[in-house]
C-alpha cells in the first residue's frame, strides 16, 4: 500500500487475555518501529526491527510484549494476560533503512482498551 | 541517557500569526538528528521537519523554520502564517548518530490551538 496500515483501528479486550496487533509497512522499508502512546503522553519507543531482526528490544516494558517480524515485511505485536495499563495507542512507523537521518512514516495506530 | 523536553503542554495562535513551539534536550553526544512531528488528531504522525546536529545552519520547510542552538541544547519550532489545519499535537524528538543506535527519544508534545 501507500503508507503504513495498522489493524484493528480499535481494539476492546478484557484484562488477561492476549492481543495481537498487526502493522504492515511500506513496501521496501526494511526498518520498523513500535511505540506506544499513552494517554496525554509522547512516544514510548518499544522495539526496532532491521529486516526481520529485532537489534533493539529495549523498550519492551515486561516480558508479557513480544514482537516479531516475517519476510521482512509485516510485524505483529502481541500482548499476553493484559491489563489495564496497557491501554494506550501503539503506534507503527517504518522507514526505507534504519539509518538516522531517514525519516520515519507512521500508521494511524491501534488504540487498545482494556476493561 | 538522553531526554527531551517540551515544557508548553498548550499553545495557541491567531490565524495568519507566528507560534513558537519550544524543545530542549540533554545529550552528550555530538552527532544526532532532531525532529519535530505533528500529530493531528486523526492520530497519524507527520514529519515537519529534520535538523542534523553537524549543520549549523537552520532547517526551514516552507512556513516551518527551526532555531538549533546546539549549544543551549534548544531546538525550537517556528511556524510562521499559522492556518487552521496547523492545529494539532506537536512532538519533538531526538535519535542518537552513534551507528548502531536506533532507538527515537520524544517529548510529551505541544498542543497547538489555531485560533480564527
Amino acid at each position: 500500500g501507500a503508507g503504513v496500515s495498522q489493524s484493528p483501528s480499535n481494539k476492546v479486550t478484557e484484562k488477561g487475555k492476549d492481543v495481537e496487533l498487526r502493522c504492515d509497512p511500506i513496501s521496501g522499508h526494511t526498518a520498523l518501529y513500535w511505540y506506544r502512546q499513552s494517554l496525554g503522553q509522547g512516544l514510548e519507543f518499544l522495539i526496532y526491527f532491521q529486516g526481520n531482526s529485532a537489534p533493539d528490544k529495549s523498550g519492551l516494558p515486561s516480558d508479557r510484549f513480544s514482537a516479531e517480524r516475517t519476510g521482512g515485511s509485516v510485524s505483529t505485536l502481541t500482548i499476553q494476560r493484559t491489563q489495564q495499563e496497557d491501554s494506550a495507542v501503539y503506534l507503527c512507523a517504518s522507514s526505507f533503512t534504519g539509518l538516522s537521518n531517514q525519516p520515519q512514516h507512521f500508521g494511524d495506530g491501534t488504540r487498545l482498551s482494556i476493561l | 541517557a538522553q531526554t527531551v523536553t517540551q515544557s508548553q503542554p498548550e499553545m495557541s495562535v491567531q490565524e495568519a500569526e507566528t507560534v513558537t513551539l519550544s524543545c530542549t534536550y540533554d545529550t552528550s553526544e555530538s552527532d544526532y538528528y532532531l525532529f519535530w512531528y505533528k500529530q493531528p488528531p486523526s492520530r497519524q504522525m507527520i514529519l515537519v521537519i529534520r535538523q542534523e546536529a553537524y549543520k549549523q545552519q537552520n532547517a526551514t520547510e516552507n512556513r516551518f523554520s527551526v532555531n538549533f542552538q546546539k549549544a543551549a541544547k534548544s531546538f525550537s519550532l517556528k511556524i510562521s502564517d499559522s492556518q487552521l489545519g496547523d492545529a494539532a499535537m506537536y512532538f519533538c524528538a531526538y535519535r542518537s548518530g552513534t551507528s548502531g543506535t536506533y532507538k527515537y527519544i520524544f517529548g510529551t508534545g505541544t498542543r497547538l490551538k489555531v485560533l480564527a
